[in-house]
């Protein structure tokens, strides 16, 4: 059973570019977590969805992010015309359900604004 | 708000256990505590999780107060792979999301 998988693990951007983040969740999971992590910071929750809704985007910036799981295919986090403080680490993690259960975690795209 | 607070960083001797600590002062009745670490910049790596009653796996055991206030958790022998950054985790908001905190750097030495 394959892991949680995120692509690319590296981007980079220019500023002003739009960064797409990708994460497949573990098969047969259907929630998705995005989390972003700064240098030398603990990790900060985003947003969670379930296929095709989005539950809870309360550490979602209020402008520019966004975050969507459809129906087919995997779960995308777009960052619009990008600055250089996004630069940071983006984890996704995923579960089966919610209660009482663990996240798995992906490796993470490491994305640089140049 | 800071859910956990945990020491910065520990050191521990190769082969030895490692006990970590973490409070959680203000944890609610049906909140789980949650333990992950990071090593390098890798994906956050489960290791266990208990509500109420101790717990023990493959890699670790978690030791909860019994007012649940705070835990402890035991690396039974640590290895020199087992450096990394450990998170004590409480569920907040409606239980969607995970506070990492800053977590403790510990460092096993040969």
């Amino acid at each position: 059973n394959a892991g949680v998988m995120q692509n690319p693990r590296h981007l980079v951007r220019r500023r002003g570019q739009e960064a797409r983040l990708r994460c497949s969740p573990m098969k047969g999971h259907s929630h998705v977590y995005w989390y972003r992590q700064l240098p030398e910071e603990g990790l900060k929750f985003m947003v969670y969805l379930q296929k095709e809704n989005i539950i809870d985007e309360s550490g979602m910036p209020k402008e520019r992010f966004s975050a969507e799981f459809p129906k087919e295919g995997p779960s995308i986090l777009r960052i619009q015309q990008v600055v250089r403080g996004d630069s940071a680490a983006y984890f996704c993690a995923s579960s089966p359900w919610t209660e009482g259960n663990e996240q798995f975690f992906g490796p993470g795209t490491r994305l640089t604004v140049l | 708000d800071a859910k956990t607070t945990q020491p910065p960083s520990m050191d521990c001797a190769e082969g030895r256990a490692a006990n970590l600590p973490c409070n959680h002062s203000t944890i609610s009745g049906n909140e789980y505590v949650y333990w992950y670490r990071q090593i390098h910049s890798q994906g956050p790596q489960y290791i266990i999780h208990g509500l109420k009653n101790n717990e023990t796996n493959e890699m670790a055991s978690l030791i909860i107060t019994e007012d649940r206030k705070s835990s402890t958790l035991i690396l039974p022998h640590a290895t020199l792979r087992d450096t990394a950054v450990y998170y004590c985790i409480v569920r907040v908001g409606n239980g969607n999301q995970f506070y990492f905190g800053t977590g403790t750097s510990l460092t096993v030495i040969p």
